[in-house]
């Protein structure tokens, strides 16, 4: 159990559908992070959520719309993807305001698969 | 753009020591260099940070040079168990998050 908890673990979608991946951490912490990781790529930060607020978008298409209601939850809204966005999708969260500077846990992902 | 590179994969058998070398030749002042260890179907998992010299703990050592431009993450008598992807990753305080590409560690018996 690490503590930070990603549902569904898998999600298959058309490209039309919308669909949301949701993120849950007991870690009492403050920030949580979203990261997509692709085949053969190094994983890419998305969006960073600092005491519930976003601090680093990073050009992530607006098809990708972060949500983060308190500081324990932390969600992804997906709509019109494409299959390119197949991917899995980390959520992590981390102590403290340091966007890089402190240890990271990571939740077990959520496999996506955009047809 | 910074990149931060590693070997794809490694090789390695059950006892020996593993030494996976990261290279990032852009970093700056104020950045910190991580290693995290991914196993399959798990998210990554913290293993040691450093900013200089030489940072050890209880499963790894890492090893950074004065000019910084590089690091490298020290695996002592692994195991089986150890079998995983390794990534380090560059980063600062305020906008820089960088992982490297990975380096897929294959421990044999």
């Amino acid at each position: 159990e690490t503590g930070v908890t990603q549902t569904p673990r898998h999600l298959v979608m058309g490209m039309t559908n919308k669909k949301s991946l949701k993120c849950e951490q007991h870690l009492g912490h403050n920030a949580m992070y979203w990261y997509k990781q692709s085949a053969k790529k190094p994983l890419e930060l998305m969006f960073v959520y600092s005491l519930e607020e976003r601090v680093e978008n990073n050009s992530v298409p607006s098809r990708f719309s972060p949500e983060c209601p308190n500081s324990s939850h932390l969600f992804l809204h997906l709509h019109t993807l494409q299959p390119e966005d197949s991917a899995l999708y980390l959520c992590a969260s981390s102590q403290g305001r340091g966007l890089g500077y402190n240890e990271q846990f990571f939740g077990p992902g959520t496999r996506l698969t955009v047809l | 753009l910074a990149k931060t590179t590693q070997p794809i994969s490694m090789d390695s058998y059950e006892g020996q020591e593993v030494n996976i070398t990261c290279s990032h030749n852009n970093i700056a002042t104020n950045d910190y260099i991580t290693w995290y260890q991914q196993f399959p179907s798990q998210g990554p998992r913290f293993i040691i940070q450093g900013y200089k010299t030489k940072v050890t703990n209880e499963v790894a050592s890492l090893f950074i040079p004065a000019d910084r431009k590089s690091s490298t993450l020290s695996l002592p008598r692994v195991s089986l168990s150890d079998t995983a992807v390794y990534y380090c990753l560059v980063s600062n305080n305020t906008d820089k998050l960088i992982f490297g590409t990975g380096t897929r560690l294959q421990v044999f018996p």
